[in-house]
């Protein structure tokens, strides 16, 4: 069974690193062709893509934010990480973390909602 | 990046009608689409990967096609747990793109 969880801080200030932390299970990211990936979705709008990494330790980001996003993974821990540097209220979303086997999202984790605010 | 145009934003249906929401490529993305549903306070569920291959555990009375770059989405004799909203995605090219999302009330 896949299972995917966010975790984060809930609430962080203008200027501030967000870190989140997405906890899995049922696949191994050392699997050929196994990716996790972040996408976050402002409240009551769309969906936004943010990056990706893959069995081979390739990443992927989001052009509009690749300056300010940095993605890893822990393949002992079943952990892949999101870290975004100076945030404004612009990134005040929930965010999720998904496998990705073909490009598409199979399973997704329920979201961690995160605020700035100052 | 490729733009994904969905329409229409929103539609009201009833019990047991058909429906189809429509996504149009900015360039060839060669098949490569996924459709998701996502329910209010819920995370999205992929539905259709590659176009038109239904995911497992979603009923068949979902299904996807495609013509050039124009994407569709039909969902059968709807049923009331099929009131959503849903998102088509390009993964043909980085970045994954989505479409602005089609919100689907039952009458």
């Amino acid at each position: 069974q896949v299972t995917l969880k966010e975790s984060g801080p809930g609430i962080l200030q203008p200027s501030q690193t967000l870190s989140l932390t997405c906890t899995f299970s049922g696949f191994s990211l050392s699997t050929y062709g196994m990716g996790v990936g972040w996408i976050r979705q402002p409240s009551g709008k769309g969906l936004e893509w943010l990056a990706n990494i893959w069995w081979d330790d390739d990443k992927y980001y989001n052009p509009s934010l690749k300056n300010r996003l940095t993605i890893s993974k822990d393949t002992s821990n079943n952990q892949a990480f999101l870290k975004i540097t100076n945030v404004d209220t612009a990134d005040t979303a929930t965010y999720y973390c998904a496998r990705s086997l073909t490009g598409s999202s199979d399973y997704w984790g329920q979201g961690v909602m995160v605020t700035v605010s100052s | 990046d490729i733009q994904m145009t969905q329409s229409p934003a929103s539609l009201s249906a009833s019990l047991g009608e058909t429906v189809t929401i429509e996504c149009l490529a900015s360039e060839d993305i060669y098949s490569n689409l996924a459709w998701y549903q996502q329910k209010p306070g819920k995370s999205p569920q992929l539905l259709i990967y590659d176009a038109s291959s239904l995911q497992d555990g979603v009923p068949s009375r979902f299904s996807g096609s495609e013509s050039g770059t124009q994407y569709s989405l039909e969902i059968n004799s709807l049923q009331s747990e099929d009131a959503a909203t849903y998102f088509c995605q390009q993964h043909h090219d980085y970045p994954p793109t989505f479409g602005g999302g089609t919100k689907l009330e039952l009458k």
